[in-house]
């Protein structure tokens, strides 16, 4: 089965400081990838998505991902963290339409 | 639109108990989802519904759970004969056709906490 792995379990930043988020797949074969972002007390919300096309990915707020092949990666970026970002970020893949979700990576900015 | 409405947002029960869950999706969504999110972990696939037909259902959902989507528009998932393992939040998701490349849009969930 697809799966996703999120290796960063909890970051804290300082606000402007720059971010990066693991997400490593497992399936060789063409892949859907998304990141969803969980404020505190809110619903999941998407991010970004990627399946085809350009791998570098823009999404709402500032984020970007970047989909390697070679590394079976999906890293989450954001040049600039604002203490708004403080969430849950979680890593998704998809089979038809059952998803997959890493284990997610808890980030605090601190103003 | 108002999003994905789930209700109750919180519920308490004691061990043995039956609960219902019910989700509002999106008017114009056809494909509805629930999923399972326990502490520290990412959401879990339970069911899938395309209109009133559920197509695809987890092993994680054993014989005492029991979801339905009268007429495809909200959706009931029924718990019998709770048990402590059940404590989780309860997401449920819709999407129009092609969620699966597109996403899907969440509730804010259904937080069990059996006692």
């Amino acid at each position: 089965a697809q799966s996703v792995s999120q290796h960063n379990h909890h970051v804290i930043l300082s606000e402007a400081a720059s971010l990066e988020l693991g997400c490593n797949y497992s399936y060789g074969g063409t892949v859907n990838l998304f990141w969803y972002v969980q404020y505190p007390g809110q619903h999941l919300q998407l991010l970004l998505k990627y399946f085809s096309g350009d791998p570098l990915v823009k999404g709402i707020k500032g984020f970007e991902a970047e989909f390697i092949k070679s590394k079976f990666s999906f890293n989450l970026r954001k040049p600039s963290v604002q203490w708004s970002d403080t969430a849950e970020y979680f890593c998704a893949t998809n089979t038809g339409n059952q998803f997959y979700f890493g284990t997610g990576t808890s980030l605090t900015v601190i103003p | 639109d108002t999003g994905v409405s789930q209700d109750p947002r919180h519920k308490i029960t004691k061990r043995g108990q039956n609960v219902t869950f019910r989700c509002d999706p999106i008017s114009e969504h056809n494909r509805l989802y629930w999923y399972r999110q326990t502490l520290g972990q990412g959401p879990e696939f339970l069911t899938y519904f395309q209109n009133e037909a559920q197509l695809e259902k987890s092993r994680l959902l054993s014989d005492r759970f029991s979801a339905e989507r009268p007429k495809g528009s909200f959706s009931t998932l029924e718990i019998q004969r709770t048990e402590q393992g059940d404590s989780a939040m309860y997401l449920c998701a819709s999407s129009s056709v092609g969620g699966d490349r597109y996403g899907y849009t969440f509730g804010s969930g259904t937080r069990l906490t059996v006692v």
